[in-house]
């Protein structure tokens, strides 16, 4: 699986806009980009995916380059219960299993 | 949506004992099931893949006499840890996915913390 890019931490205020940002440059045609996020003590939680258009869901969008090689994951407004790893990654069409990097460790202040 | 559950959520062993972990699927059918492995402050790493019915796919360097797994039925996969080692201590999480397009999410279970002492 082609890999990603995240950095380790970033800091967001609550109630403000959060842009965790993702590089994949050597994603595939097919690679489709998804996004899950991990609190603390607890399994991964499926956020958002897309493979060439931008993604609403109720949790988050999902804005992806034109190019394919970078997306940004936004959490429009920030809550203290959105601070967790958050891990962008790269799926293929062969196989449902997700590959997981090392994410970006959201920290959400009062 | 789809719930996946794990027991235990925590288990205490002595070294050398083997414990079993529950996996189930509670409103849907997970014809694929996948075991992750996470050592404090690192990421997810992929143990094996088991699909219901037919034997498990194990990741490179994961050993599967030591890691049983069952996937005996659309709802049920199970991970033993025989003879575990204190270096076996980690927190175990399985994830399910349903029949249907394989860009579907995967859900995860809640994770087991295991200790072995």
């Amino acid at each position: 699986d082609a890999k990603t890019t995240q950095p380790n931490s970033m800091e967001s205020n609550e109630e403000e806009p959060v842009h965790l940002p993702c590089n994949h440059s050597t994603i595939s045609g097919t690679d489709y980009i998804h996004w899950y996020r991990q609190l603390p003590s607890q399994g991964p939680e499926y956020v958002i995916h897309g493979l060439t258009s931008n993604v609403n869901n109720r949790m988050a969008s999902l804005a992806i380059a034109e190019d394919r090689k970078s997306s940004t994951l936004i959490l429009h407004r920030a809550t203290l219960r959105d601070a967790a790893v958050y891990y962008c990654i790269l799926k293929s069409n062969s196989g449902y299993a997700l590959n997981f990097g090392k994410g970006t460790s959201l920290l959400v202040t009062p | 949506g789809a719930v996946v559950s794990q027991h235990p959520s925590r288990v205490i062993c002595k070294s050398g004992t083997s414990v079993k972990i529950e996996c189930r699927s509670l409103d849907f059918q997970a014809t694929t099931m996948f075991w992750y492995r996470q050592f404090p402050k690192q990421s997810l790493m992929l143990m094996a893949t088991s699909n219901e019915g037919s034997k498990a796919t194990y990741e490179q360097g994961v050993e599967k006499d030591k890691f049983l797994i069952n996937h005996a039925s659309l709802t049920l996969s199970t991970l033993t840890v025989t003879s575990a080692h204190p270096e076996d201590s980690s927190f175990y999480i399985c994830s399910a996915v349903g029949p249907g397009d394989n860009n579907s999410p995967l859900h995860f279970g809640n994770g087991t913390r295991l200790t072995v002492t």
